[in-house]
């Protein structure tokens, strides 16, 4: 079945810094990889996602990379700055084009000043 | 563009109870997710609907159940409650044709005594 591992649970990294978090998903059919972020008490959003035929994703800040092989894909937030405090959940799917996503656990990033 | 709405925001409610959820999404949405967000088990897909049929089911005991009416909005339903179903509710809604970005309420707060 389908199952996602996500790490770490807890990042802490100064301001300015980089920031990885990585997922390894279970499904091979999978083609879907959204990352979300949630702020405290907020609703889940989409910040990026990348589909199978890619391997590699940017958005200003954020890229995302995508290993089908070794079925792993992380996030990489770079420059950090204290509003990137949150939770990130990567997530799977695409399976048969279903809207069903599999999520990590989530990762709690703190941005220290 | 309004967003989704979900309705209660906050409900506590006591072991044995049954309670109701009610989602309306983004106008022109026709799918709607429905996923269960807890400190310990993250996010976790309860079902998906779209043009008023349950298009997937995710691993919960069917005291869960839902349905979509032609209008798109959702309702979820939890009969015969039990502590462990203290949570947050969060619904989703799409476009539904093809795999994307699922837009997030802000939640349905249960809390069950």
């Amino acid at each position: 079945g389908e199952n996602v591992e996500q790490h770490p649970s807890t990042l802490s990294v100064q301001e300015g810094d980089s920031a990885v978090i990585k997922c390894t998903y279970s499904d091979s059919a999978s083609n879907y990889f959204p990352w979300y972020k949630q702020e405290l008490g907020k609703r889940p959003q989409l910040i990026i996602d990348i589909r199978s035929n890619v391997g590699e994703k940017k958005d200003q800040r954020i890229a995302v990379t995508l290993n089908k092989t070794a079925k792993h894909f992380s996030l990489h937030i770079t420059e950090t700055q204290p509003e990137d405090s949150a939770v990130y959940f990567c997530a799977e799917g695409g399976i048969q084009g279903a809207q069903k996503l599999v999520f990590g656990q989530g990762t709690r990033l703190t941005i220290n000043p | 563009k309004a967003g989704v709405t979900q309705t209660p925001r906050y409900l506590i409610k006591t072991r044995g109870q049954q309670v109701t959820l009610s989602c309306s999404p983004i106008s022109g949405h026709r799918s709607v997710s429905w996923y269960q967000q807890t400190p310990g088990q993250g996010l976790q897909f309860l079902f998906e609907y779209f043009s008023e049929t349950q298009r997937n089911k995710g691993n919960f005991p069917g005291r869960f159940s839902g349905r979509q009416f032609s209008n798109s909005r959702s309702e979820m339903n939890v009969s015969t409650l039990e502590l462990g179903d203290s949570a947050l509710y969060l619904c989703a809604s799409a476009p539904g044709t093809s795999t994307g970005e699922l837009f997030f309420g802000e939640g349905s707060r249960l809390t069950v005594l």
